[in-house]
């Protein structure tokens, strides 16, 4: 089954002690991303990348870090979390920079720092 | 980015067709409209997408108006599980979704 695989679902944290929050993807696609949403704020876009190796910073990317090693996966690292980012967090993946192709995105991770 | 503007709220009764509506008049002519749908504590979800002509899938019909400054999605028959946030996004290549605020569709049985 296609899908795009975030974990852990579920995350609470203390205020500056480094986490990683892993997203995975079987449907060898080129593109992956991370949003965060927020009440009132929507969803907005952290990072991106659009091949191994390649990243590149969305509309809030302050107090994030990412990487792509690897196709399959796109891990999200907070080096120093702090309570502004408890949020839910969500991962998708699309086949490539395409206008007409479909995305994919994961169940959500809700992350709380305290 | 390219913006749209929808209705924050809608509602339907179930079994009956929904129409929603998606305005975009600053839609340049390589822009997609695709409609995604956020059913409640999930992560969004493909709707369907189109550029010019009408689209059918299994889950919604899109209907674009012929100067595609407008479009609406169609649900032929909402049921319950149809109750969601529908987003409409532009989207170009290379370029990244914006999601705007939505529209939030109460299904009543």
């Amino acid at each position: 089954e296609a899908q795009v695989t975030q974990n852990p679902r579920y995350l609470i944290t203390v205020t500056g002690k480094k986490l990683t929050v892993t997203c995975s993807q079987n449907m060898n696609h080129e593109y992956m991303s991370w949003y965060r949403q927020d009440p009132g704020l929507g969803l907005r876009q952290i990072y991106y990348s659009m091949n191994v190796e390649v990243t590149d910073k969305g509309d809030v990317p302050e107090g994030y870090k990412v990487s792509r090693k690897e196709k399959r996966n796109f891990p999200l690292i907070l080096e120093s979390p702090s309570p502004n980012q408890t949020s839910l967090y969500f991962c998708a993946s699309k086949p490539d920079q395409g206008a007409a192709t479909e995305a994919f995105f994961g169940q959500g991770t809700r992350l709380t720092v305290v | 980015d390219a913006k749209t503007t929808q209705p924050n709220s809608m509602e339907s009764n179930e079994e009956e067709p929904v129409h929603l509506p998606c305005n975009h008049s600053t839609i340049s002519g390589t822009d997609y409209i695709h409609w995604y749908r956020q059913l409640p504590s999930q992560g969004p979800e493909y709707v369907i997408h189109g550029l010019t002509s009408n689209v059918n899938n299994r889950m919604a019909s899109l209907a674009i108006a012929e100067d595609r400054k407008s479009s609406t999605l169609i649900l032929h028959r909402a049921t319950l599980r149809d109750a969601a946030v529908y987003y409409c996004i532009l989207v170009n290549y290379g370029q990244n979704f914006v999601f705007g605020p939505g529209t939030r569709l109460s299904v009543l049985p």
